[in-house]
């Protein structure tokens, strides 16, 4: 089985500045099958970033994917207060649907 | 408007029986991989069933045999039948759409209903 680590576990920013999201995976996964979802308290998860890099619809161009083989990184060029949520990996593909833990973008 | 609605949780003793339901507006469960996706309290997501377009399913292992995935046509519904509920299954139940059919694979869930609660407690 595949797991997912995701870091930092929290990530403490200010609005304006940078957000450098990591997923590391335990083997290699096919980019096809890494995806990045935004979760705000009592909302379901949303969809941000399939595919490793293909942003979803209606998602803001201050979100980008990257990354492959077993290192992903989800970024926020400059994050908005709407932004702090939690956010997880997802490898999403042929009979394999693990998520990573979580990051937690929190106001500093 | 393009949405999913989930309903069918409750609070129910250990060992028994929960169907989840999730219906959907403006586009066929039949044509879409379609997910279920479940939340514990304080804890991380965990995908517990997946049925592709052709009706072949996908259990983790921690609900196979237990629980059950389907769709209705008729009434553009996904199902899932949880039998030998266990404490461990408290969760809020969340559906999601998955990649269209015709995919060889389903790599995102790009809608989700708002969830539902199941409670296992005696």
């Amino acid at each position: 089985e595949i797991v997912l680590t995701q870091s930092p576990g929290t990530l403490s920013l200010s609005p304006g500045e940078r957000a450098t999201l990591s997923c590391r995976a335990s083997q290699s996964v096919g980019s096809n099958f890494l995806a990045w979802y935004q979760q705000k308290p009592g909302q379901a998860p949303r969809l941000l970033i399939f595919g490793a890099s293909s942003r979803a619809t209606d998602i803001p161009d201050r979100f980008t994917g990257s990354g492959s083989g077993t290192d992903f990184t989800l970024t926020i060029s400059r994050v908005e207060p709407e932004d702090f949520a939690l956010y997880y990996c997802q490898l999403c593909g042929t009979s394999a649907y693990t998520f990573g833990q979580g990051t937690k973008l929190e106001i500093k | 408007e393009v949405k999913l609605v989930d309903s069918g949780g409750g609070l129910v003793q250990p060992g028994g029986s929960l169907r989840l339901s999730c219906t959907a507006s403006e586009f066929s469960v039949n044509k879409y991989y379609m997910n279920w996706v479940r939340q514990s309290p304080g804890k991380g997501l965990e995908c517990v069933s997946v049925i592709d377009y052709t009706g072949g399913t996908f259990y983790a292992d921690s609900v196979k045999g237990r629980f059950t995935i389907s769709r209705d046509s008729v009434s553009n519904t996904l199902f899932l039948q949880m039998n030998s509920l266990r404490a461990e299954d408290t969760a809020v139940y969340y559906c999601a759409r998955g990649s269209p059919g015709g995919m060889s694979y389903n790599n995102r869930m790009d809608v989700w209903g708002h969830g539902t609660t199941v409670t296992v407690s005696s």
